[in-house]
């Protein structure tokens, strides 16, 4: 079965900076995708990037951007120019693109805080 | 935000009694979920469909029943709700071919 580790629960980052949150994944599938979801105080979950393990290219939205390593089986997520609203709870996600499959792993979170 | 809404958005309740939370969507997607939050366990699956009458079960849907009558409503029900169960429900759907999960608002439950 797969697996979604974050090894990070929490990390702190000054405003402006950037900081790197960790996630490995277990699978001995080639083919799947993998996401970062953000949380804010307020719960909402809001997708942040999403990577298919077909694509080479690193995916990249705005100030975040990933590091994919499939041999590694490493997904970590960057933020760029860190700001107070990106202070949440972020979650690395996988999904298989095997057909008839239709589950999502959640790791359990990083927190992070971002200071002024 | 994919047009998904839980009702009721907060609930207090006793042991032993039965609560059904609904989550509604307005996009007519074919997939949806429910997972239950709890801290220092991410988001857990409890239930999803996919399709209309067409369920399956997560990794912790003991204790919980589901049912989609209809492409937009899926219902999560719990029978006789127990303290164990006091935790906050999302629902989500995927949409289409992005693999993409979109989520509502959360419901946060409580069992007394």
């Amino acid at each position: 079965a797969q697996t979604v580790t974050q090894s990070q629960p929490e990390m702190s980052v000054q405003e402006a900076e950037t900081v790197t949150l960790s996630c490995t994944y277990d699978t001995s599938e080639s083919d799947y995708y993998l996401f970062w979801y953000k949380q804010p105080p307020s719960r909402q979950m809001i997708l942040v990037i999403r990577q298919e393990a077909y694509k080479q290219q690193n995916a990249t939205e705005n100030r975040f951007s990933v590091n994919f390593q499939k041999a590694a089986k490493s997904f970590s997520l960057k933020i760029s120019d860190s700001q107070l609203g990106d202070a949440a709870m972020y979650f690395c996600a996988y999904r298989s693109a095997v057909a008839g499959t239709y589950k999502y792993i959640f790791g359990t979170g990083t927190r992070l805080k971002v200071l002024a | 935000d994919a047009g998904i809404t839980q009702s009721p958005r907060h609930k207090v309740t006793e042991t032993g009694t039965p609560v059904t939370l609904r989550c509604h969507q307005t996009e007519n997607h074919r997939y949806m979920y429910w997972y239950r939050q709890d801290p220092g366990h991410g988001l857990r699956l409890i239930h999803y469909s996919y399709g209309v009458k067409d369920t399956d079960k997560g990794e912790v849907s003991d204790g919980y029943s589901v049912s989609r009558s209809k492409t937009e409503d899926f219902l999560l029900t719990l029978e006789s709700a127990t303290s164990s169960q006091t935790s906050v429900y999302f629902c989500a759907i995927r949409a289409g071919g992005t693999y993409e999960q979109y989520f509502g608002p959360g419901t946060r439950l409580t069992v007394t």
